[in-house]
């Protein structure tokens, strides 16, 4: 199994440009989510999917879009990128979003730059 | 509102050496606890947990216990090796919510040999 995947690993936008970035996990996981990582300040939570077919609101919503593809694909598209949005970007799977048991299993992460 | 903070880091010390990594958190009802290792150029994973007040989690020779008369959940380790050189993050999960987990800043480890 190769667990959470996350492409790209590394990319290099403009401002204004738009991109998405893809998510997928093998392991029969109903629940994924995007977190967003940035220097002192952990990893914030952008978007969530507790259940195919429903996304909702995280910590740091504004400025991205996701898209629940199936059970196995989560993706998150920044329709124009500012610099602020410049950080690490991960996804991640759990069984459920029910059991607080639940242990979140996380991709290796996009790192994104905007210039 | 719910948070965690631990303290600032980076920590570093020498190989061998015991290690504490303080970790505090806010949270109504009962939150399952987490510690989370990232090493360099990879993502996150699971150290250890704990879902209960006084719970001990532990793994690969850390432990932390769950004090919910603190609010704390410390992460430990008696003899730390150069290996162990990452960023440590602590986390919380509410009894309440859908599975989001609310992470602290981060500590960064440095061992040195």
């Amino acid at each position: 199994n190769a667990g959470v995947t996350q492409t790209p690993k590394f990319q290099v936008l403009k401002t204004g440009q738009s991109m998405t970035l893809q998510c997928a996990q093998d392991m029969n996981h109903n629940s994924m989510y995007w977190y967003r990582q940035d220097p002192g300040m952990g990893l914030r939570l952008i978007y969530y999917s507790a259940s195919e077919g429903t996304t909702d609101k995280g910590e740091v919503p504004n400025g991205y879009n996701v898209s629940r593809l199936n059970k196995r694909e989560f993706s998150l598209r920044l329709e124009s990128a500012a610099p602020s949005q410049t950080s690490v970007y991960f996804c991640a799977s759990s069984v459920t979003g029910q059991m607080i048991r639940d242990e979140q299993f996380f991709g290796p992460g996009t790192r994104l730059t905007v210039l | 509102g719910n948070s965690v903070t631990q303290m600032e880091g980076p920590v570093t010390l020498s190989e061998e050496a015991f290690l504490t990594i303080n970790c505090t958190y806010t949270a109504t009802g009962y939150p399952s606890l987490f510690w989370y290792v990232q090493y360099p150029g990879e993502g996150l994973q699971l150290l250890l947990k704990a879902t209960k007040a006084d719970d001990k989690g532990s793994n690969k020779g850390f432990e932390a216990t769950y004090r919910k008369e603190t609010t704390s959940f410390h992460l430990e380790k008696g003899s730390v090796q150069v290996s162990d050189s990452a960023v440590y993050f602590c986390a919380l999960r509410k009894s309440s919510n859908t599975g989001k987990l609310i992470f602290g800043q981060g500590t960064t480890l440095q061992v040195k040999p």
